[in-house]
C-alpha cells in the first residue's frame, strides 16, 4: 500500500540555524500540502505543491515538491522561535476519505 | 471572517459519562472531518461528513463514538461511557469543497476532553 514516511521525527536547532524536513513517498502523489502546529495550537495550513519540481516560498520557509511527485521538503532558513511547533504533510488514503498525519517532524529552536 | 469554531473548548467527564462535542464549521464547507489528537501524536482520522452524508466512519474506535452532521452544517460528536483512553483533544475540520478536490483543511481549536 501506499507508504509515506517524514524524517526526521525531531530535530533540535540553535537560533538561527537552518532546518529541513522530508516527505518520502513509495507512490506518485497528485499534490502534497503541509500543515504546522504549535505547541498547544491546531494545525495551520501552510502551502499545497501540485507541479513536479514546483518549489514555493514564504519568506524564510521553502517548499519543494520533487520531480517524480514522490517526495517533498520543507527548508526554514535561520530558524527562528516562532518557528517551534510540528510539520506535518497529511496524505489521503488511496480510495479513501481518511487522511493520515503521521507523527510529523517535531521541531525545537533553542535560544 | 469567523474560522472554525468548537464548544466546549475543555470537558471533564468522570468515566461512564455521555458527553457531546460541537462544531461549527466555516460556512458553506462542505467537507468536515473529526480527529483525535493524543498528547505527542499527530491528528488521527475519525470521521468524515459530505454536507450531511456520513461517507467514512472507518476511524471511530468504537461504537461508542458517534458523530452527525444533520443539516450539512454544525456538526456533533458524541462519545457514550466514557473510558479514560477517550482523554485527547478532539479537532474538528471543515473544508471549502470535496475531498478529493485538494483544498486546504482549517482547522478549529479543538476541545480537550480528561476522564477521571
Amino acid at each position: 500500500g501506499q507508504q509515506v514516511m517524514q524524517i526526521p521525527q525531531y530535530q533540535h536547532v540553535q537560533e538561527g540555524e537552518d532546518f529541513t524536513t522530508y516527505c518520502n513517498s513509495s507512490t506518485t502523489l497528485s499534490n502534497i500540502q503541509w500543515y504546522k502546529q504549535r505547541p498547544g495550537g491546531h494545525p495551520v495550513f501552510l502551502i499545497q505543491l501540485v507541479k513536479s519540481g514546483e518549489v514555493k516560498k514564504q519568506k524564510r520557509l521553502t517548499f519543494q515538491f520533487g520531480e517524480a511527485k514522490k517526495n517533498s521538503s520543507l527548508h526554514i532558513t535561520a530558524t527562528q522561535t516562532t518557528d517551534v511547533g510540528t510539520y506535518f504533510c497529511p496524505r489521503l488514503t488511496s480510495g479513501t476519505y481518511k487522511y493520515i498525519f503521521g507523527t510529523g517532524t517535531r521541531l525545537k529552536v533553542l535560544a | 471572517g469567523a474560522g472554525v469554531s468548537q464548544s466546549p473548548r475543555y470537558k471533564v467527564a468522570k468515566r461512564g459519562q455521555d458527553v457531546a462535542l460541537r462544531c461549527d464549521p466555516i460556512s458553506g464547507h462542505v467537507s468536515l472531518f473529526w480527529y483525535q489528537q493524543a498528547l505527542g501524536q499527530g491528528p488521527e482520522f475519525l470521521t468524515y461528513f459530505q454536507n450531511e452524508a456520513q461517507l467514512d466512519k472507518s476511524g471511530l474506535p468504537s461504537d461508542r463514538f458517534f458523530a452527525e452532521r444533520p443539516e450539512g452544517s454544525v456538526s456533533t460528536l458524541k462519545i457514550q461511557r466514557t473510558q479514560q483512553e477517550d482523554s485527547a483533544v478532539y479537532l474538528c475540520a471543515s473544508s471549502l469543497a470535496h475531498y478529493d478536490s485538494s483544498y486546504e483543511q482549517y482547522f478549529g481549536p479543538g476541545t480537550r476532553l480528561t476522564v477521571t
